[in-house]
């Protein structure tokens, strides 16, 4: 398809356990976001990609999150440890370049820690 | 702190008539205000922007102003459609660094036929 990609669209996961949640930007968009929304908020920054490398990490909550971008296309979000307050909607998005002013947002990861 | 800030949780606007939705915002270092619309289950989707040196942008239906002096944005509909209801949200995007987009805390918009 022609748009961002995320998968799975749900996931429902035991406290402790570790997940994994993909991000299949547009073709061509060299920036990359990772965002998270909790119930009845707006969008929060998590970590921006410019290409393979993560340019800014300062909205991570901690280290059990972390994110990789291998060839600068496709980006995995890692959660350790997950706990029931990870629990939350995490949008990827991804923007043509530095210049380019819109961002597009995928359908979003709905996380659940039981 | 709530640098971008959507006081209004819900606006009920009937079919044809205009609908406002407000933003406020306190960071000066912000280049780019979007409002974005969301739909159930779905993604934000990118409705209209407008640069920090505008006062105005147009779209078809879709009017946003910008007061700089005020620190105010709003979004105008009109007119208002059964098919704008949803929940619309104000981001506005940081000059520096990663120009990450700082959002509100977003308005549920639904227009009554």
């Amino acid at each position: 398809g022609a748009g961002v990609s995320q998968t799975p669209s749900n996931k429902v996961t035991e406290k402790g356990k570790y997940v994994e949640l993909r991000c299949d930007p547009i073709s061509g968009h060299t920036a990359l976001y990772w965002y998270r929304q909790s119930l009845g908020q707006g969008p929060e920054f998590l970590i921006y990609f410019q290409g393979t490398g993560a340019a800014d990490d300062s909205g991570l909550p901690n280290d059990r999150f972390f994110a990789v971008r291998p060839e600068g296309s496709v980006s995995t979000l890692k959660i350790q440890r997950t706990e029931r307050g990870d629990s939350a909607v995490y949008l990827c998005a991804s923007r043509l370049g530095p210049d380019s002013n819109e961002a597009f947002f995928g359908q979003g990861t709905r996380l659940t820690v039981v | 702190d709530q640098q971008v800030k959507q006081n209004s949780p819900s606006l009920s606007v009937q079919e044809g008539r205009i609908s406002i939705l407000n933003c406020d915002y306190t960071n000066s270092m912000f280049d780019y205000f979007l409002w974005y619309k969301k739909y159930p289950a779905e993604g934000p989707t990118f409705l209209i922007s407008i640069s920090s040196i505008k006062d105005k942008n147009e779209d078809g239906r879709f009017t946003v102003f910008l007061n700089k002096s005020a620190k105010h944005l709003s979004l105008h509909i009109v007119p208002s459609q059964p098919g704008d209801s949803a929940v619309y949200f104000c981001a506005a995007r940081l000059i520096q660094g990663a120009q990450k987009l700082v959002f509100g805390q977003g308005t549920r918009l639904t227009i009554n036929p």
